[in-house]
């Protein structure tokens, strides 16, 4: 089946770092990539739309300064969280699908740690 | 706008029992697509079943079957003989060209399967 692989799996670091998050899909050309936040005993929240070589598309309310989103390749999507605060501690989760009516296919996830 | 209601937050059985998680959908496309995923306690996405939204055929898959009823715009689904490693929280989700194919997610709904 798809796979999509996400490192870090954990990140804890202080207040005013930036954290890259990566995201990989290993056997299959992802031209859409998603990423979402989730909060705890919550649903998932979709931050942005990443496309292959273009912008990525930010939903309301995410600042995009504040996560940036790097779709650099068909098998690699980043995201950056720059200049990390408490309040943005979270689980990060990113997806990648193949065509645009089939499944996404989500990575492990991120558990990131503010100080 | 479309939308995802799964009505039951939590579901407790014992093992052995059968359970059905209820979802119900609101879109305004005649084509969608439906998903369920399942996310255990460690947090990955995992997919389950992809329905579109002209094939009304009950899909069944070992333990796990899926009961889609346009007519009540529904999309359930039954775990039979629950077991411990079942337990996890499970999203019903909607996608369509309306919302550019991103997903809608439901609340999900925690099931916990007792021994």
């Amino acid at each position: 089946g798809a796979v999509v692989s996400q490192h870090p799996s954990r990140v804890i670091c202080k207040s005013g770092t930036s954290v890259k998050i990566e995201c990989r899909s290993l056997d299959f050309q992802a031209t859409t990539m998603f990423w979402y936040r989730q909060f705890p005993k919550q649903s998932l929240m979709l931050m942005a739309t990443s496309n292959e070589g273009s912008k990525a598309t930010y939903e309301q309310g995410v600042e995009k300064d504040k996560f940036l989103i790097n779709h650099a390749s068909l098998t690699l999507s980043t995201l950056t969280v720059t200049s990390a605060h408490p309040e943005d501690s979270s689980f990060y989760i990113c997806s990648a699908r193949e065509g645009i009516n089939q499944p996404q296919h989500f990575g492990d996830g991120t558990r990131l740690s503010i100080l | 706008a479309q939308k995802v209601t799964q009505a039951q937050t939590e579901i407790s059985v014992v093992e052995k029992e059968d359970v059905t998680l209820d979802c119900v959908y609101e879109t305004r496309d005649t084509t969608y697509y439906l998903f369920w995923y399942k996310q255990p306690p460690s947090g990955e996405l995992v997919f389950l079943i992809r329905r579109n939204s002209f094939d009304e055929q009950n899909e069944i898959s070992g333990r796990y079957s899926w009961n889609f009823q346009k007519s009540t715009s529904s999309f359930n689904f039954t775990i039979t003989a629950s077991q411990v490693v079942d337990s996890a929280v499970y999203f019903c989700v909607l996608t369509s060209g309306g919302s550019n194919y991103k997903l809608t997610f439901g609340k999900g709904t925690l099931l916990t399967v007792n021994p």
